[in-house]
């Protein structure tokens, strides 16, 4: 069964720590990964996507890297801050699959001034 | 620039009636994906429609239905209500089928979240 999970499940953080979020897949059949961020109460905002030929994407102050080997997946946010608060859900498109993300449970994440 | 837009935003139905959702897709857009997310769940993925044809089912009741219109726009129709059916419902629409057309990102709507009492 094509799985994803995030770990952990919460973080709490002080404003400009680097953190690292976890997300690992069953399957290594991947096609692509992407990495979400969820307000509370609101939509899905894709933040970085990663085809399955890549190893890791950046934007800004986000990196995503993908080891299909290993069946991981990081999302690292540097100098965090307040407004990265938010829940963060990493979904993966496993080939056979296309259409059909399946998501992690995602992390809170809580960044304090 | 215009992004997927579904309404209504928030919807109150009583137990065994009947929701209708929609959803606009962005413009150029062919491809639609329903997910639902129930209260502290991860979304689910329910059906997708490409060019209006039904193109991969997930994990959606018999009682659901949903089709792809000519103009592209979706609807969700939920037919005997439920409890368990109070979720938030996005969609989410894309250029082509992911597998087909390459770098796939599926940009979702802010979703519309039913609440079945």
């Amino acid at each position: 069964k094509q799985e994803v999970t995030q770990i952990p499940a919460a973080l709490s953080v002080p404003e400009g720590e680097n953190l690292v979020l976890n997300c690992s897949f069953t399957d290594s059949a991947i096609y692509n990964l992407q990495w979400f961020r969820q307000d509370p109460g609101k939509g899905l905002t894709s933040l970085l996507l990663i085809q399955s030929s890549q190893r890791e994407q950046t934007s800004g102050r986000l990196n995503a890297s993908l080891d299909k080997s290993s069946g991981r997946s990081t999302l690292y946010i540097a100098a965090s801050q307040p407004g990265d608060s938010a829940t963060y859900l990493c979904a993966s498109a496993f080939s056979g699959g296309y259409n059909k993300l399946i998501f992690g449970a995602g992390t809170r994440l809580a960044v304090h001034p | 620039a215009a992004g997927v837009i579904q309404s209504p935003r928030h919807l109150i139905k009583e137990k065994r009636e009947t929701a209708t959702l929609k959803c606009y897709p962005i413009p150029r857009h062919d491809t639609v994906y329903w997910y639902q997310q129930g209260p502290g769940q991860d979304p689910q993925f329910l059906i997708s429609f490409y060019e209006k044809m039904q193109s991969d089912k997930g994990s959606i009741p018999d009682r659901f239905s949903a089709q792809q219109f000519s103009d592209y726009h979706s609807e969700l129709n939920m037919s005997s209500l439920e409890l368990g059916d109070s979720a938030l419902y996005f969609c989410a629409s894309s250029k082509g089928l992911a597998g087909v057309s390459g770098a796939n990102v599926l940009t979702f709507g802010a979703g519309s979240r039913l609440t079945v009492l």
